[in-house]
């Protein structure tokens, strides 16, 4: 069966470390991969999307890892802020031409100050 | 730019009734989609429309149901209510479909009792 798995459990790290969130799919072949973040109440925001034939994407202190033949995403925030604090998603796209985002469960992640 | 809208925020329905949703999409795109998200089933694909034409659909009973008109906002139906309508139900909009990022509106919250 098709399946999407995310940290189940909540994350909680200190303020500055990296936080790390993992993403590992099953019985699918995305072409695009993309994070989202959400805060309670509100709508999905994009931050990021990386292709099938690249390996790493970089924005300011966010970087996501695509290994395919792993079936496997990383996404890491570098020096973490209480303000990062919030659930994160992994998003697949499949080769379909029309855009169908297929998502994970979400890792609740938690920044201490 | 203006973001997605999706109205209303909050909505309360009985059993057995219908409701219709509405989504505008951020000027100038064409594809719109929906998703609704429980806390047990997590974000999961409804529909998307480009051009007013459906092109894809999720797996989803066919008491939903959705259209989108020529200024391409999209409403989707969600007909003989059940509890389990219960959600939040979220419209995204892109430029061009897959491979492209989603912008997300905030959401309408449904509560069937």
């Amino acid at each position: 069966s098709q399946k999407i798995e995310q940290n189940s459990e909540a994350l909680n790290i200190q303020e500055g470390k990296t936080a790390t969130l993992t993403c590992n799919y099953t019985n699918y072949s995305p072409a695009y991969l993309q994070w989202y973040r959400q805060d309670p109440g509100r709508g999905p925001v994009f931050l990021l999307l990386i292709r099938e034939n690249e390996k790493e994407k970089r924005k300011e202190r966010l970087k996501v890892t695509f290994d395919t033949t792993l079936k496997q995403s990383l996404f890491h925030i570098t020096a973490s802020q209480p303000a990062d604090s919030a659930t994160y998603l992994c998003a697949l796209d499949e080769r379909t031409g029309f855009q169908k985002l297929v998502f994970g469960t979400g890792t609740r992640l938690l920044v201490s100050p | 730019k203006a973001g997605v809208t999706q109205t209303p925020r909050y909505l309360i329905k009985t059993r057995g009734q219908q409701v219709t949703l509405s989504c505008s999409p951020i000027s100038g795109h064409r594809s719109v989609s929906w998703y609704q998200q429980t806390p047990g089933q997590g974000l999961q694909f409804l529909f998307e429309y480009f051009s007013e034409t459906q092109r894809n659909k999720g797996n989803f009973p066919g008491r939903f149901s959705g259209r989108q008109f020529s200024n391409s906002r999209s409403e989707m139906n969600v007909s003989t209510l059940e509890l389990g309508d219960s959600a939040l139900y979220l419209c995204a909009s892109s430029g061009q479909g897959a491979g492209t990022e989603a912008f997300f509106g905030q959401g309408t919250r449904l509560t069937v009792v």
